[in-house]
């Protein structure tokens, strides 16, 4: 079973610091990376993809990607009241099955 | 971002009765759809991968003959539950990637209740 694995937090940060939110992942083969956000009662919605190693920066959020660590990271810059959500990260098996870990719950404190 | 709509955002059943989701993608072919199903407090967990004009793979564990899947064409996919039970209320939810192992848009979910 390939597996995607997240602390589930809750990951509580002051409003205006720099929020980390980890993932590591087991299947070697995997290429592509994603960081969905998903709302209490919602659906998720797509934040961040990275296929190469290294950073990638969108706005707040940064992508990392280690993939001989087979570990991936999202930071989230100037956390705002509104970035409290749950964080997921997901991966694509050999078998193009996209596969998501448990999610992290992160709270931002005004 | 790629839409995928999805519907009926809500519905409630009785038990014994069989409900049909659609999931479509609006502004690209979905040659690949996901089905997920979400819990109260509990992560997604993938019931599906349906493929257009084949049969779906399912995870172990989930009954194909009481989760249908269709994907009979590139925008559209459907799961039908049948024979709904109490057990099956839950939050389902579809997602298509645009190109194989891309991104995945997900539609708006739907929260089933069986009664």
């Amino acid at each position: 079973q390939k597996e995607v694995e997240q602390n589930s937090g809750p990951l509580s940060v002051p409003e205006g610091a720099i929020a980390s939110l980890n993932c590591t992942y087991s299947d070697r083969v995997s290429q592509s990376f994603f960081w969905y956000r998903q709302y209490s009662g919602k659906s998720p919605e797509l934040i961040m993809s990275i296929y190469s190693n290294g950073d990638k920066e969108d706005g707040r959020f940064t992508a990392q990607l280690n993939k001989a660590s087979q570990y991936v990271s999202l930071l989230i810059r100037d956390s705002q009241p509104s970035d409290s959500a749950t964080y997921l990260c997901a991966a694509y098996s050999g078998y193009s099955t996209l596969t998501f870990g448990k999610g992290t719950m992160l709270l931002v404190s005004p | 971002g790629a839409v995928v709509s999805q519907h009926p955002s809500w519905v409630i059943c009785k038990s014994g009765t069989s409900v049909k989701i659609e999931c479509r993608s609006l502004d690209f072919q979905a040659t690949t759809m996901f089905w997920y199903r979400q819990f109260p407090k509990q992560s997604l967990m993938l019931m599906a991968t349906s493929n257009e004009g084949s049969k779906a793979t399912y995870e172990q564990g989930v009954e194909k003959d009481k989760f249908l899947i269709n994907h009979a064409s590139l925008t559209l996919s459907t799961l039908t539950v049948t024979s709904a039970h109490p057990e099956d209320s839950s939050f389902y939810i579809c997602s298509a990637p645009i190109a194989r192992d891309t991104e995945a848009f997900f539609g708006q979910g739907t929260r089933l209740t069986v009664v």
